[in-house]
């Protein structure tokens, strides 16, 4: 079975700051590992994926991720934040055969000025 | 391509009443997933469809829940008598071949008082 967990329940930060999401997931098999962003009152959009090949991962809005697999995990990074990424963000895991996405908690951004 | 649609997008009813969702997906994905969302979580997988089969059903769909999805393009989910339990955001989302490219509906979200 798959699992993710991401580590901070709230990560409060000022604006233009760095800011690291952090996400380990748990798995037997092979993996495909995502960032979903929810804004208030939306669904979910896909921020950025890993399947294959170069662990560092860039995805939209600035992010990017990094796929550790001796770590077994998947960190959200962006450098300088914005207001306007205040927003939950989910990981996700999903294996390579399968079609199910098994997502995390989440983590809610919030980006002060 | 106007994206995923869900309605409605909210649904106020009285324990033991039925209610039932509607979701539209990006036409020509024939992938279509159902999610339930409850506050401060992850969304969980209820159900998948590949084009009008239903191919896996969570633990978590009881037999008061029913998903549909007739000659392969909308899809409907059926809760009947609900309870207070089921009060929850429920996320429709599509890909096309590629499962692991979903894109999510902006949710219905149902209070059951």
């Amino acid at each position: 079975a798959q699992s993710v967990t991401q580590l901070d329940s709230q990560v409060p930060v000022f604006e233009e700051a760095p800011v690291e999401l952090r996400c380990n997931y748990s798995s037997s098999v092979s993996v495909y590992l995502f960032w979903y962003v929810q804004y208030p009152n939306q669904g979910l959009q896909l921020l950025l994926k890993y399947l294959s090949g170069s662990t560092l991962v860039k995805g939209i809005n600035g992010f990017e991720a990094e796929f550790n697999k001796s770590q077994t995990s998947f960190h959200l990074r962006k450098p300088s934040v914005h207001i306007s990424d205040t927003a939950e963000y989910f990981c996700a895991v999903g294996h390579t055969g399968g079609f199910k996405t098994i997502f995390g908690a989440g983590t809610r951004l919030f980006v002060k000025a | 391509d106007t994206g995923v649609s869900q309605d409605p997008r909210h649904k106020i009813t009285k324990r033991g009443q039925n209610v039932t969702f509607r979701c539209d997906p990006i036409s020509e994905h024939n992938r279509l997933y159902w999610y339930r969302q409850t506050l401060g979580q992850g969304p969980e997988f209820l159900t998948y469809f590949q084009n009008e089969a239903q191919l896996e059903k969570s633990r978590l769909l009881s037999d008061r829940f029913s998903a549909e999805r007739p000659k392969g393009s909308f899809s409907t989910l059926e809760i009947q008598r609900t309870e207070q339990g089921d009060s929850a955001m429920y996320l429709c989302a599509s890909s096309p071949g590629t499962w692991y490219e979903q894109y999510f509906g902006p949710g219905t979200r149902l209070t059951v008082t």
